[in-house]
Order: C-alpha cells, then structure tokens, then sequence
C-alpha cells in the first residue's frame, strides 16, 4: 500500500525558479528520504530526514518535516534543466530500519 | 565502486510466456531487494532478501512470482505466467546489513518489462 501521497503530480517551472513538491504520509515514521529518478540514471537517493529532525540541507536541497503534520516538503533553490525528474518521498516506518514505502511521485519539468 | 547491476534493461514478451530478470548487487551489501513500479506510481517491494534467506515476500504474488539468491549474492526474479498487468519497471536494490537505525538503499538501472 502507498504510504505518502505527493503533491503536486506534475510541476513545471523555468530555470532558476524555486521548485516545491510535499508529501504526506499516514503512519509514524523512523524517518523520511527523497529520491529523484529518471530515464537516465534510475532511482537515486537525495537526502534523508530523522523523525526527530526538522530540516535539512544538501546543495541546493532543503527537506523539512513535521511529524504533527506527518508531511515533508522537498525544495530545489535555482532549479536547472538537469533537475527535470520525478521525485519520490519513501517513508521508513517506526520500528523499521529499512523498508520503505514510496509515494506516488511528483513529475518535474525545468524549461531552459 | 560498481554500482547495482540489472539485466536485461528490456524485455517484451507476450501475456503467458515466462520472463526472468536478474540482478548483481553492490560487493559486500548482504541485502537485496526488488521491488515493482508500474507507470506513474512509487517503487512497491515485492521481496526482501538478506544474505539467501527471505526476510519479506508478504507482497509477492506467488502464483506467479518467484525469486532466489541461492548464493547469497546474484538475485533472479522471475514470472511465469505473465500477465498484461506485469509491465512495469523491476528495480533491483541492495543495502548493508546495519545496527544503524538508518540503512541507505542503493538501486540499479531496472529493468523495463512490456507484456502484450
């Protein structure tokens, strides 16, 4: 069963524009990833989020979560044309370390 | 260090033929995961294993889906029958056995399947 629901399905935005994609979940979590694949290269992991972390970065990526919330946001600042992707929020759920459970996918498109 | 490999990156093959897919982890990951992502959804797990033991298979239809690593190491997936609903992307995954709360997964290219 689909653990996170991502939103928005399908996002397009120029070069160098901010890009935000949320995902909600339903069941309490031992943490949060995001994933970002396509054809080229597969899945790919991007970064990953403690239950009892609230935000963090990685390059141009910043996650936050709040679990009274259960939702976590993915931000890319001055997105790029390579950015173009699905991106994927997969939860690892309380009392596991490592099974995850994928949304549903939000489809980025970069115009150049 | 080499990623995880998959093959064959396609295959088509009519609705009731058999179809195998396999997969070579990362060296050294005792876990090896596959996992279904049929078009426009989430990876879903189908089986888990670590070392050659199954840890999860709670959702492979086993009327029709078989898997093994019988060393430990290489993976084979295989369907027979095939059903129209089987094309999908099959993605291979492996990871270290871990105390950690925390354990990365490391995915391979897939493998494309079109059943008609």
């Amino acid at each position: 069963s689909q653990q996170g629901e991502e939103d928005p399905q399908a996002l397009s935005i120029q070069e160098g524009e901010n890009a935000t994609m949320n995902c909600s979940y339903k069941t309490s979590i031992n943490n949060l990833q995001w994933y970002r694949q396509n054809s080229g290269r597969g899945l790919v992991h991007l970064i990953l989020i403690r239950s009892n972390e609230r935000e963090k970065h990685s390059g141009r990526l910043r996650v936050t979560l709040d679990t009274s919330k259960k939702s976590s946001s993915l931000l890319i600042t001055a997105s790029r044309a390579a950015d173009t992707a699905s991106y994927f929020c997969a939860t690892v759920l309380l009392g596991n370390t490592d099974k995850l459970i994928f949304g549903t996918g939000t489809r980025l498109q970069v115009f150049p | 260090e080499a990623g995880v490999a998959q093959s064959p990156r396609y295959k088509i093959i009519e609705k009731r033929q058999s179809v195998a897919f396999w997969c070579n982890p990362i060296s050294g990951h005792a876990t090896l995961y596959w996992y279904q992502q049929i078009l426009g959804q989430g990876p879903k797990l189908l089986i888990q294993f670590q070392n050659n033991g199954v840890v999860d298979d709670s959702q492979l239809p086993k009327d029709r889906f078989s898997a093994e690593r019988l060393k430990g190491v290489d993976s084979t997936l295989k369907i027979q029958p095939a059903k129209l609903e089987d094309s999908a992307v099959y993605l291979c995954a492996s990871s270290l056995v871990s105390t950690s709360t925390v354990v990365e997964q490391y995915f391979g290219p897939g493998t494309r399947l079109t059943v008609t």
